[in-house]
């Protein structure tokens, strides 16, 4: 079965500071790996995916996330922290385990922006 | 380009009764999927339609069930509502081509039981 770990469940960074969100993912397929972001009373927003072109992913909004295979790990980072990045953050693996195609989802890192 | 749209907003039911949350895909996905996010159980997986057929479930009760219609909407029908159904219901759609598809989000129905 595949699962996501996400270490931090709510992370506080000040502003102009360097964003990090940590992901672990358990899969026995080749993932596919995501990460979306949920602003208060909104749904999901896909920031990026790796879907195994690339092991380093751009994003949206400045963010980037590298695929590393041997940490199965897919960490979410942006160089510059604003103040309109205050929001949950979700990663969430998918993978043709019998086709199902569901995302299965990490708990969550709230993150917080300090001025 | 429409996102994926998602009626009523919110919903406010009694313990027993029957919801109803409508999804409308974005246009081109024949692909949608229902989650639920409640407090503290995080975002789980409820059912994936696609061709107007159910693909899969996730572990939720028979009384949760829904549809997919000709124009691929998107019907979750909840029966015989009880106070742990209180979440928010998200609906996302993709294109049907495998699991490297990303799924788009609504912004989702709240859902709440008194």
């Amino acid at each position: 079965a595949q699962s996501v770990t996400q270490l931090g469940s709510h992370v506080s960074v000040s502003e102009g500071a360097l964003v990090l969100l940590r992901c672990n993912y358990s899969s026995s397929v080749p993932p596919y790996l995501f990460w979306y972001v949920q602003y208060p009373n909104q749904g999901l927003q896909l920031l990026l995916k790796y879907t195994s072109a690339a092991t380093l992913v751009k994003g949206i909004n400045g963010f980037e996330a590298e695929f590393k295979k041997s940490e199965t790990s897919f960490h979410l980072t942006k160089p510059s922290a604003h103040m309109s990045d205050a929001a949950e953050y979700f990663c969430a693996v998918s993978g043709s385990q019998g086709g199902s195609e569901k995302l299965v989802f990490g708990k969550g890192t709230k993150l917080t922006v300090n001025p | 380009e429409a996102g994926v749209t998602q009626s009523p907003t919110h919903l406010i039911k009694t313990r027993g009764q029957q919801a109803t949350l409508r999804c409308s895909p974005i246009s081109g996905h024949t692909s949608v999927y229902w989650y639920q996010q409640a407090l503290g159980l995080g975002l789980q997986f409820l059912l994936w339609y696609d061709e107007g057929e159910e693909r899969n479930r996730g572990n939720f009760p028979p009384r949760f069930s829904g549809r997919q219609f000709p124009n691929y909407s998107s019907e979750l029908n909840v029966n015989a509502l009880e106070l742990e159904d209180s979440a928010l219901y998200l609906c996302a759609s993709s294109t049907r081509g495998g699991s490297n598809q990303p799924q788009h989000f609504g912004d989702g129905t709240r859902l709440s039981i008194l």
